[in-house]
C-alpha cells in the first residue's frame, strides 16, 4: 500500500495564479483532511471530509475549496494564491469508528511545500 | 491563551536519558493524538489515548483528562529520536461536534 499520497511536493506560485494539490490514499479511509503547518505555529485544519460528498470547514478555511468525489481523492484547491499562503500543507487520513474519524490514527502525507511569490 | 500547550519547546537530551513531553489543553476533550515528525518533514501517529497509559516500545503516554494534562515518555533515549513531537486534542465543540486542536509541539534534540 502507498498510505496517503501527496503532490507536488515542492510548488512556486505567483499571486492570483490558481492550483490544485492533490491527494489521495489506498486505504479506504472514510476521513481526510487538509492542514497547514506555518513557522511557529501548529498544524491548522483547513478542510476535511468524513466521506465522498461530504466537505467541511476547518479552523482556516477562506482562500481554499475542497471537493470529495471519491473516497480516494481529496484535491485541495487555491483559486487566487496570495503570499499568506505560503506554506507547507499537508492532507491525512484515516477510519471512521464509532466516535467518529478523528479517533483512529491520522496518516499523513509527506507535504507539499507551497511558496507564493 | 493557547487552547493546547506543549512544554518545554526545545529539549536537548544525551543519549539513554529519560524524556518527558508535556502537554495541557484548556478545552474539553475526548481523546488526544501524539504525533512525531521527522526532521525531513513526514508525519507519524505515535498514540490515541483518551484515558490510562499506552506503552509501544521505548515510547509512553499518560492521559489524564480531569487534569488536562497528557505526557509522552521516552526511556533510554536514541538519537534516532531527534524530531518535533506534536500533541493534538479531540476537542468538544459547541454545537456538539468535535475538532482538532493542535499544539505546536516540542523539538527533540537527542545527542549521542
Amino acid at each position: 500500500n502507498a498510505g496517503v499520497t501527496q503532490t507536488p511536493k515542492f510548488q512556486v506560485l505567483k499571486t492570483g495564479q490558481s492550483m490544485t494539490l492533490q491527494c489521495a490514499q489506498d486505504m479506504n479511509h472514510e476521513y481526510m483532511s487538509w492542514y497547514r503547518q506555518d513557522p511557529g505555529m501548529g498544524l491548522r485544519l483547513i478542510h476535511y471530509s468524513v466521506g465522498a460528498g461530504i466537505t467541511d470547514q476547518g479552523e482556516v478555511p477562506n482562500g481554499y475549496n475542497v471537493s470529495r468525489s471519491t473516497t480516494e481523492d481529496f484535491p485541495l484547491r487555491l483559486l487566487s494564491a496570495a503570499p499568506s499562503q505560503t506554506s507547507v500543507y499537508f492532507c491525512a487520513s484515516s477510519y471512521s469508528i464509532e466516535g467518529g474519524g478523528w479517533r483512529s490514527p491520522l496518516h499523513f502525507g509527506n507535504g507539499t511545500r507551497l511558496t507564493v511569490t | 491563551k493557547n487552547e493546547v500547550e506543549q512544554s518545554p519547546q526545545n529539549l536537548t537530551a544525551q543519549e539513554g536519558e529519560f524524556i518527558t513531553i508535556n502537554c495541557s489543553y484548556s478545552v474539553g476533550i475526548s481523546a488526544l493524538h501524539w504525533l512525531q515528525q521527522h526532521p525531513g518533514g513526514g508525519i507519524v501517529s505515535l498514540f490515541m489515548l483518551s484515558s490510562g497509559k499506552k506503552k509501544h516500545g521505548r515510547l509512553i503516554a499518560t492521559i489524564n483528562i480531569q487534569e488536562k494534562h497528557s505526557s509522552l515518555h521516552i526511556t533510554a533515549s536514541h538519537p534516532r529520536d531527534s524530531a518535533v513531537y506534536i500533541c493534538a486534542v479531540i476537542a468538544e465543540t459547541q454545537g456538539g461536534s468535535e475538532k482538532l486542536v493542535f499544539g505546536k509541539g516540542t523539538k527533540l534534540t537527542v545527542n549521542p
